[in-house]
């Protein structure tokens, strides 16, 4: 069956450190997405691409990055690890530009100490 | 830009009772999707019901139906016969349709369903 795997699941970090987040897809989608989800705010947009090469800023893009490379990849880059950047991050697909089915990771709880 | 706003942080319902969920939207669009997700202990984001912005008729799924009042901008989630199962956070979303695939989120709502 097609999925969505974030890794890792649980993650702790230094202040200053450079970490990567990986979401891989198989459902073959052209639309990724990263969020993070923070007490009474919900999930915010942080990157997002439409393709290949493709990749755009968010609500709440400063402090990471993204590259899209292939289809099926999305890794999330914070360059600088902050402690404001501690919450749990999804990332999620949808097919196409008029598909409203969005499809979730299962999350990856980052601690930055 | 849209907002979604949650207003009930916490609500709690008696298993087998009917509880209704609030969700408010801001947005000077008219081509757009309304969701809820629910998000259980497992962390895993789960689509619960949608609803199509031009459809004037009230989306339902089994125990869970909304309330859509457009000019309110008002989209609310009703659970009947309340199970244990249902105890989890619920997020209320809102996709632009066009403006890409990406949602903005309500800050959620934690629902306590009781024995």
């Amino acid at each position: 069956d097609a999925e969505i795997t974030q890794s890792p699941r649980h993650k702790i970090t230094e202040t200053g450190r450079q970490v990567t987040l990986a979401c891989h897809q198989t459902w073959n989608h052209n639309n990724m997405f990263w969020y993070r989800q923070d007490l009474g705010h919900g999930l915010r947009l942080i990157h997002y691409s439409y393709g290949v090469q493709d990749t755009n800023k968010g609500e709440v893009s400063d402090g990471y990055s993204v590259s899209r490379s292939n289809t099926e990849d999305l890794p999330l880059t914070l360059e600088s690890a902050a402690s404001s950047q501690t919450s749990v991050y999804f990332c999620a697909s949808s097919e196409s530009p008029g598909s409203t089915e969005a499809f979730f990771g299962q999350g990856t709880r980052l601690t930055v100490v | 830009a849209q907002t979604v706003t949650q207003s009930q942080p916490e609500m709690s319902v008696q298993e087998a009772e009917t509880v209704t969920l609030s969700c408010t939207y801001d947005t000077s669009e008219n081509n757009y999707y309304l969701f809820w997700y629910k998000q259980p202990p497992s962390r895993q984001m789960i689509l619960v019901i949608r609803q199509e912005a031009y459809k004037q008729q009230n989306a339902t799924e089994n125990r869970f139906s909304v309330n859509f009042q457009k000019a309110a901008k008002s989209f609310s989630l009703k659970i009947s016969d309340s199970q244990l199962g249902d105890t989890a956070m619920y997020f209320c979303a809102f996709m632009d349709n066009n403006a890409g695939n990406m949602l903005t989120f309500g800050g959620g709502t934690r629902l306590m369903v009781k024995p």
